[in-house]
């Protein structure tokens, strides 16, 4: 079945730096990628949707210069969170679609601690 | 390889009857496994949950059922509403997050 990676599993880092977590379709291609927040009370927030090669489509609320999104191949997207805070502490997930239907495969998460 | 799995990608059902979706999982050591909904365009929201210690876990018209021993997984809408059409999707952690690949739910009314 397909597969999607995340890397780092865990990430720790300081208030003021930034933090690149990757999302790799390891056996398919993905031609739209979504990044997901999950906040308590499990609710997964839909942050943006990407598509390879053309600009994320952030959701209301999202900063886009501060959670830049980057799909350049069909395999791989990655969420900056730039200038991390302490707020930004939180389990982030992907999802990658190859596209014509509603089956998505979702990443395991990345932890991150903003300390 | 999926440790989570939802072999079915559609079910319809009339209004009023029962939907039953299904979801499988491979690793014993999951703890908690959760539902979520999805509607077109927005993200999963969360549905119910249930921990690896029960085997049952019930909130108004929705109960998910849990048997370890087959390693399997199912959520119960009972009456089922138009409303509850969606995409539905297992989940199951225990380090982290595996998803099942989703359900697509038609409730004829």
């Amino acid at each position: 079945g397909a597969v999607v990676s995340q890397h780092p599993s865990w990430v720790i880092c300081k208030s003021g730096t930034s933090v690149k977590i990757e999302c790799r379709s390891l056996d398919f291609q993905a031609t739209t990628m979504f990044w997901y927040r999950q906040f308590p009370k499990q609710s997964l927030m839909l942050m943006a949707t990407s598509n390879e090669g053309s600009k994320a489509t952030y959701e209301q609320g999202v900063e886009k210069d501060k959670f830049l999104i980057n799909h350049a191949s069909l395999t791989l997207s990655t969420l900056t969170v730039t200038s991390a805070h302490p707020e930004d502490s939180s389990f982030y997930i992907c999802s990658a679609s190859s596209g014509g239907g509603e089956t998505q495969y979702f990443g395991p998460g990345t932890r991150l601690l903003v300390l | 390889d999926q440790q989570v799995k939802q072999n079915s990608p559609s079910l319809s059902v009339q209004e009023g009857r029962i939907s039953i979706l299904n979801c499988d999982y491979t690793n014993s050591m999951f703890d908690y496994f959760l539902w979520y909904k999805k509607y077109p365009a927005e993200g999963p929201t969360f549905l119910i949950s249930i921990s690896s210690i029960k085997d049952k876990n019930e909130d108004g018209r929705f109960t998910v059922f849990l048997n370890k021993s087959a390693k399997h997984l199912s959520l119960h809408i009972v009456p089922s509403q138009p409303g509850d059409s969606a995409v539905y999707f297992c989940a199951a952690t225990g380090n982290q997050f595996y998803f099942g690949t989703g359900t697509s739910l038609t409730v004829i009314p």
